[in-house]
């Protein structure tokens, strides 16, 4: 596609419910971002994709959150047992080339848990 | 210690001005810099990379870097009211892996 797709835009969800954010690159980027962007704050990065390949997946805040990009394209971030804390903005971001640095980004899902 | 410093702002200058926006990063080992600007409600947009010591330019903006100081700058030139935004400095960090650092961003305000 022309750009970086995420969806839903907005996710509200109660407590305790699961989510699955996902992120659709740009055509034959080979890397993916997600990041988590509270208000005020600039992005923190969560979990890296090289194609397929989870490479650094140690900015996940905690075992409730999973990512996965089985076919090295679409990618899904899953949150479980939502909880107040994870209220935020995801952003997934990718880039042809390898590694960090210049990327483009999604419009983001706002996700708010109540 | 954060790893990439930015004073949040915001910053005003009247339209025709140069900003001046500043970073300051912690890992000395750090090869690749980025300023991203972000509009309330939207997602960052790269606007400048910078890999060596020194000035890069491109159209009103120059990203300026000093790995011995561990600083990174933007300018901007003849600013005007749509640069009004949240400015974001990244540094992509030496570690052997991927993660590229972002500060919390400096809010600047160009007054018409």
């Amino acid at each position: 596609g022309a750009g970086v797709s995420q969806s839903p835009r907005y996710k509200v969800a109660k407590r305790g419910q699961d989510v699955a954010l996902r992120c659709d690159p740009i055509s034959g980027h080979v890397s993916l971002f997600w990041y988590q962007q509270a208000l005020g704050q600039g992005p923190e990065f969560l979990t890296y994709f090289q194609n397929e390949a989870q490479l650094d997946k140690s900015g996940l805040p905690s075992d409730r959150f999973f990512a996965e990009r089985p076919e090295g394209s679409v990618s899904t971030l899953k949150i479980q047992r939502t909880q107040q804390e994870d209220s935020a903005v995801y952003l997934c971001a990718s880039s042809f080339g390898q590694g960090g640095g210049g990327y483009t980004f999604g419009s983001g899902t706002r996700l708010t848990v109540v | 210690q954060k790893e990439v410093e930015q004073n949040s702002g915001p910053l005003s200058v009247p339209e025709g001005a140069i900003a001046s926006l500043n970073c300051t990063y912690s890992d000395r080992g750090s090869q690749s810099f980025f300023w991203y600007r972000q509009y309330s409600g939207k997602s960052p947009e790269l606007i400048m990379s910078i890999y060596s010591n020194g000035d890069k330019e491109d159209g009103r903006f120059t990203a300026q870097l000093n790995k011995a100081s561990q600083y990174v700058s933007l300018l901007i030139r003849d600013s005007q009211p749509s640069d009004s935004a949240t400015y974001l400095c990244a540094v992509a960090l030496n570690t052997g892996g991927f993660k590229t650092i972002f500060g919390a961003g400096t809010r600047l305000f160009v007054k018409a």
